[in-house]
């Protein structure tokens, strides 16, 4: 059972244009989210993160945004540009715990054409 | 710069051969995780440290296991690879549960 959904494995824009990426997850005790990203031969690198009592959380070019009854999640990349082409994780940690656990979704594949 | 590194990148192995895989960090951090990525799937947790406390996922087959002999390294070792443990394997750290991650560039795992 796959807690945390990312159901377009790729998506193209043009440079300049806004990028949205989605992401939806089943389990209502996650209460951090987070978005990593990832370039071919390397490791996914920490991009921006919400926590679940927040609605929208803004770093420069990137938001995300929360919509915790439509357990849903989006980021949004504006303007794009080629630099941002690479593999995009969305990862969910519960409530409480005591272990830092991610739970990560597929990725979605990110291209910015020039 | 501090980083987490992971050795080897590629790593080739025959079917039921012992293999070790191994990660080192520069950030000082107490926790470290490794991560088993099948192609196209999600990261999957295998495991954690928090500074020598290991905790076994419940669903992490026990082909596999792991060592933290200090805080800077951690190796993951699969007993009797099979076919089905072709994957990208990634560490990851941070300061406390509530921190970042941060990854290492994995290593590439191939069973023959």
């Amino acid at each position: 059972d796959q807690q945390v959904k990312q159901n377009s494995p790729s998506l193209s824009v043009q440079e300049g244009r806004i990028s949205i990426l989605n992401c939806d997850y089943t389990n209502s005790m996650f209460d951090y989210f987070l978005w990593y990203k990832k370039y071919p031969a390397e490791g996914p690198t920490f991009l921006i993160s919400i926590s679940s009592i927040k609605d929208k959380n803004e770093d420069g070019r990137f938001t995300v945004f929360l919509n915790k009854s439509a357990k849903h999640l989006s980021l949004h990349i504006v303007p794009s540009q080629p630099g941002d082409s690479a593999v995009y994780f969305c990862a969910a940690k519960g409530r409480g715990g005591n272990t830092g656990k991610l739970i990560f979704g597929q990725g979605t594949t990110l291209q910015v054409k020039p | 710069d501090a980083m987490v590194i992971q050795n080897p990148r590629y790593q080739v192995t025959q079917f039921g051969k012992p293999v070790t895989l191994s990660c080192s960090q520069t950030l000082n951090h107490n926790v470290m995780y490794w991560y088993q990525q099948k192609s196209s799937q999600a990261p999957k947790l295998l495991f954690h440290y928090y500074d020598k406390d290991f905790n076994n996922e419940a669903d992490t087959p026990d082909n596999f296991q792991s060592r933290r002999p200090n805080t800077s390294f951690c190796f993951l070792d699969i007993r009797s690879p099979g076919l089905g443990d072709a994957a990208m394997y990634l560490c990851a750290t941070s300061r406390d549960f509530s921190e970042t991650q941060y990854f290492g560039p994995g290593t590439r795992l191939l069973v023959l």
